[in-house]
């Protein structure tokens, strides 16, 4: 059973560096096709891809947010983790993370974490 | 980067009516199209893959076709758990985009 919870702050000010780390179990991220991806949601909208990280390594992210973002792997942690600079009140937000197959879809989500930015 | 737009954006139905919900790509995305549910307060949960394909525990009342521009996902008959947002991804280069969402709720 594949299973993906999300944890950070809760709160962050304006221009801080948002760090997230998703813990997984069920699946290795050293798997062939395997990914694991960020996406948000600010309230009452819709959902926003940020970022996806391969299992060899490969790194993608969404052409508005590039400069700002980050994504990494732990392997042998089972976590990924994805850095978020010059945060703003409009990043707040729900994050997801999801796990990514050569379906090329999202199967499995965690339940999300939300973060306000806040002064 | 590829633009999804879905319509309508509500769909007004009662229990046991068809829905029809559109997505269409700002350029051809072949099958690599996915829909998904959303209930509030709650994640998204996977129901399309591959344009029509049915994600693991998905019933068959929930369909979808489509392919290049043009995608569409069918509830046969609308059960009270349908009544939710949908939304449709893409992926083209290795990049994701979601669509805006379309919220069916009961009439």
């Amino acid at each position: 059973q594949i299973t993906l919870k999300e944890s950070g702050p809760t709160l962050v000010k304006p221009t801080q560096t948002l760090t997230l780390t998703c813990t997984f179990s069920g699946f290795s991220l050293s798997t062939s096709g395997v990914g694991v991806g960020w996406i948000r949601q600010p309230p009452g909208k819709a959902l926003e891809w940020l970022a996806l990280i391969y299992w060899d390594d490969d790194k993608r992210y969404s052409p508005s947010l590039k400069s700002r973002l980050t994504i990494t792997k732990d392997t042998s942690k089972n976590q990924v983790v994805l850095t978020m600079t010059n945060m703003d009140p409009v990043d707040t937000a729900t994050y997801y993370c999801a796990h990514y197959t050569e379906t090329y879809s999202m199967d499995v989500w965690g339940q999300g974490t939300t973060v306000t930015v806040s002064s | 980067e590829i633009v999804l737009t879905q319509s309508p954006a509500t769909l007004s139905l009662s229990p046991g009516e068809r829905a029809t919900l559109s997505c269409r790509a700002s350029q051809s995305v072949s099958s690599y199209l996915a829909w998904y549910q959303q209930k509030p307060g709650q994640a998204p949960r996977l129901l399309i893959y591959g344009a029509s394909h049915r994600a693991t525990g998905i019933p068959a009342r929930f369909s979808g076709s489509g392919s290049g521009t043009d995608f569409t996902l069918t509830i046969s008959s609308l059960e009270p758990e349908d009544f939710a947002v949908y939304y449709c991804q893409q992926r083209n280069n290795w990049l994701f985009t979601f669509g805006p969402g379309t919220k069916v709720d009961i009439k």
